[in-house]
């Protein structure tokens, strides 16, 4: 399996609080990518970032703020969280050529605001 | 929006049939991929298909790839109860790196 880490694995919070998930990879890869996943919608892109301090919005930025000083981390911050965003979040990462490559996912965290 | 949409949503079968998924797309794409989801894991690849080419196999999956009808289709072989999972397709327009996931295939293998 692809060295990725994500944390909390769980987390319960409540409406207006700052909440920051963690991302850590041991793979060296150049993208690392934040989806939330929930039922009827499946996989959409928050974030993404292809390189130190390089990233770019997805298809579901608004709320979310994101930042890669390292290679290896990628964190996503919501800064007032709210029920909207209570869902499951998943960190993939790929190696960086022309075309999409497979992306390696981690196993979730589960963040519910209540 | 997404790019890929798999049919159908639900699909549930016995151990040894074959199990057959279709994922449909709407753009031009530089390839195509097929990922599992095991309940509460993350997101496995399985297959990537490129735009030029019409048939890939690993195991006992075989992928195929029809970009006149910008369509792709999953099929299990001999089926097992481990294969119970989710199953999406990922597809990736011309010129960009990033594929965008449909909403997924929900696979049950009866034992």
């Amino acid at each position: 399996d692809a060295g990725i880490t994500q944390s909390p694995r769980h987390k319960v919070t409540e409406t207006g609080t700052p909440v920051t998930l963690r991302c850590h990879q041991t793979e060296n890869h150049r993208y690392m990518y934040w989806y939330r996943q929930d039922p009827g919608h499946g996989l959409r892109l928050i974030h993404y970032s292809y390189g130190v301090k390089d990233t770019d919005k997805g298809e579901v930025s608004d709320g979310y703020s994101v930042s890669r000083s390292k290679t290896e981390d990628f964190l996503l911050t919501l800064e007032s969280a709210t029920s909207s965003q209570t869902s499951v979040y998943f960190c993939a990462i790929s190696e960086g050529t022309g075309e999409a490559q497979p992306q390696h996912f981690g196993d979730g965290t589960r963040l519910s605001i209540l | 929006s997404q790019q890929g949409e798999e049919d159908p949503q639900a699909l549930s079968i016995q151990e040894g049939e074959n199990a057959t998924m279709n994922c449909s797309y709407k753009t031009s794409i530089n390839n195509l991929q097929w990922y599992r989801q095991n309940s509460g894991r993350g997101l496995v690849h399985l297959i990537l298909i490129r735009s030029n080419e019409r048939e890939k196999h690993s195991g006992r999956l075989r992928v195929t790839l029809d970009t006149s009808k910008k369509s792709s289709s999953l099929l299990i072989t001999a089926s097992r109860a481990a294969d119970t999972a989710s199953y999406f397709c990922a597809a990736a327009a011309g010129g960009s790196y990033i594929p965008t996931f449909g909403r997924g295939t929900s696979l049950i293998v009866h034992p």
